[in-house]
Order: C-alpha cells, then sequence, then structure tokens
C-alpha cells in the first residue's frame, strides 16, 4: 500500500480566490491522480499527473480552472482557480501501486462562500 | 462505454443483521479489475479489495465476503452480522486496462446505516 497526505485537510475561501493543495506519498509513483467529490456525490476524476509530462485531463476540467503540477514522484499540487460555491467538494489525491490499486489520501474539504 | 452501478443508495440496519450491498457493472473489456472502497464519515476512502476479471473465486476476509459473478456482471458485497462501525458510504469501482486506459470509474454509492 501507500502512505498519503493531503495538506490543507480543509480550508474556508472567498469566492474569486484560488487554493492550492499539496499530495505527498511515501514512496515513488508514476501516476497520481485527482478527484472531486460534490456533496452527497461520487468520485470524479479530474486529471491524472505523470511526473515530467503535462497531466491529462477528463472531460468538463481544464488546466486554466485546475492547474496541476507534479516535480518529482512522491509530491503533486492541485489548485483550484478563481473559486465559486460550486467548487466545494472534497478534493482527494491518489496513487496506483501493487497490482493496479488505488489508494487515496485522507481528502481536503473545501468550502466557497 | 464503462460504467459501474450501485441501486441501492441507502440502506438501513439493526446491528448483527446481514447486509448485501449490490454492483453491476459494464465493460468491453476482457480485462479489468473491479473493487469496493469504504468511506466512513471522516472522508477517507479505504480501499478493501481488487478483484481482475480472471479471478471469480469468492473471497471472505472476516465479516465482510465478496461475490464475483462475471455471467451477471455482478461484485456484489455481504457484510455479516453487522455494526455500527460499519456504517460508512461503500463504492464499487471498475478498472480497465485495454489501449493503456486506467481510470477507475465509480458507482454512485451506497450509504449504509448500522444502528444499535
Amino acid at each position: 500500500s501507500a502512505v498519503i497526505s493531503q495538506k490543507p485537510s480543509r480550508d474556508i475561501c472567498q469566492r474569486g480566490t484560488s487554493l492550492t493543495i499539496q499530495c505527498q506519498v511515501d514512496s515513488q509513483v508514476t501516476m497520481m491522480f485527482w478527484y472531486r467529490q460534490q456533496p452527497g456525490q461520487s468520485l470524479t476524476l479530474i486529471a491524472t499527473a505523470n511526473q515530467g509530462s503535462e497531466a491529462t485531463y477528463e472531460s468538463g476540467f481544464v488546466i486554466d480552472k485546475f492547474p496541476i503540477s507534479r516535480p518529482n514522484l512522491t509530491f503533486s499540487t492541485l489548485t483550484v482557480s478563481n473559486m465559486s460555491p460550486e467548487d466545494s467538494s472534497i478534493y482527494l489525491c491518489s496513487v496506483e501501486v501493487q497490482g493496479n490499486t488505488q489508494y487515496f489520501g485522507p481528502g481536503t474539504r473545501l468550502t466557497v462562500l | 462505454a464503462q460504467k459501474v452501478t450501485q441501486a441501492q443508495t441507502e440502506i438501513s440496519v439493526v446491528e448483527k443483521e446481514d447486509v448485501t450491498l449490490d454492483c453491476v457493472y459494464e465493460t468491453r473489456d476482457t480485462t479489468y479489475y473491479l473493487f469496493w472502497y469504504k468511506q466512513p464519515p471522516s472522508g477517507e476512502l479505504v480501499f478493501l479489495i481488487r478483484r481482475n476479471s480472471f479471478d471469480e473465486q469468492n473471497e471472505i476476509s472476516g465479516r465482510y465476503s465478496w461475490n464475483f459473478q462475471k455471467s451477471t456482471s455482478s461484485f456484489n458485497f455481504t457484510i455479516t452480522a453487522s455494526q455500527v462501525v460499519d456504517s460508512a458510504v461503500y463504492f464499487c469501482a471498475l478498472r480497465g486496462i485495454s489501449g493503456g486506459y486506467n481510470k477507475l470509474i465509480f458507482g454512485a454509492g451506497t450509504r449504509l446505516a448500522v444502528h444499535p
């Protein structure tokens, strides 16, 4: 398995501002993933982040709104830009290890006022 | 297209009852993986089990058991003698590997409430 930490664990932000979420894993991994979970909903993949290349975004998500960095094999950041109340969600990062299993971080609970 | 259906939105049981959470999937891949995750109120997603498409053997882990049937495209999860600590949202997920496609597709989730 993998031990994943996220910062911050939660935040309350004002409309129009940006928040950067950090994801740290305790081992080197090729692929990291960012998901959004809106209140009462399932998980939706935002993008896949490979080290050394640009992130691959899913339909409905764009780089200008959710820029991602992947500077090394243990770390990634997701920025939620120009936030609106609709961005209020839990944001989770995950990594894929050991036989194609994804392990998830504890999540970042974001509230936008 | 790949899809996971969890038809049960919410289930409520009394402690010690057995409960089965249903999961039906759709995929054209011949090789794929199925997963169950638990999300307690704290919000963290906890991995429970992975099954690959070539292994239809059912699995038991303590009070948890999983029934994988390719003929009906189902991967159901049973909790025996449920406990209050089992209260959570449970997600079934599908991962295909054709063409380098490695995205997890999640079902809508089933919220399980176990009452004392």
